[in-house]
């Protein structure tokens, strides 16, 4: 079975803090996504990656960055948390190619207080 | 307007009914449609993936109509434990021509409960 699994299930920070989150996948998919979901809104793609070192800007990039050194792995970092990035933060994996079926981690539910 | 769009709901039904979930889209060069589901504090699942054709799964069916740009679940005699949201999902065309990284964009989702 795919595993994708997330640093954290639950995470609180200051305002101003650089937070990092953590996604790694056990399947040696290519692309990997940064999701947040908020109610009313929906899942929101962030950054995505489909390649080591290789990133795109999602629909919401502003005050977050992604940095991708092994395939396996995808950090989120939000470089000063702000109140309005308490979210739910989802990770998801892919192959290329094929159904594009998404395996998505557990979430980190972060507040930023 | 939204690239995917879902009835949010809230859909309250009694056990053994059937219900029925619609979404459109807006990019007609979509190549590949999904309903995920989502249980309450939980990641989202692939339920199925809806061909052309349409396609069945028990009693879940999905279909898809490419000149309306429109996709929909039906869900037949429900179950307590269909109760979650259900994510509209559409794999977009990239513009200029090349892959779209399996990029997928998401509906808002409609919740449905399924009551005794």
């Amino acid at each position: 079975d795919v595993k994708v699994t997330q640093s954290s299930r639950y995470l609180v920070k200051r305002t101003g803090e650089k937070v990092f989150l953590e996604c790694v996948q056990d399947m040696d998919h290519e692309n990997m996504f940064w999701y947040r979901q908020d109610p009313g809104l929906g899942l929101r793609l962030i950054y995505f990656s489909y390649d080591v070192k290789m990133k795109e800007k999602g629909d919401i990039p502003e005050g977050y960055s992604v940095s991708r050194e092994k395939k396996e792995r995808f950090s989120l970092i939000l470089e000063s948390a702000s109140t309005n990035q308490t979210s739910m933060y989802l990770c998801a994996s892919t192959n290329s190619g094929g159904s594009y079926e998404q395996y998505f981690g557990p979430g980190t539910r972060l507040t930023v207080t | 307007r939204k690239e995917v769009e879902q009835d949010p709901g809230p859909f309250n039904v009694p056990e053994g009914a059937t219900v029925a979930f619609n979404c459109t889209y807006s990019n007609s060069a979509s190549q590949s449609f999904f309903w995920y589901r989502q249980d309450c504090r939980k990641e989202p699942k692939l339920l199925m993936s809806v061909y052309s054709s349409g396609n069945e799964d028990g009693r879940f069916t999905a279909q898809l109509n490419r000149a309306s740009q429109y996709i929909s679940l039906l869900i037949r005699d429900s179950k307590l434990s269909d109760s979650a949201t259900y994510l509209c999902v559409v794999n977009p065309s990239n513009n200029a021509g090349g892959t779209s990284y399996g990029k997928l964009t998401f509906g808002q989702g409609t919740i449905l409960t399924v009551h005794p």
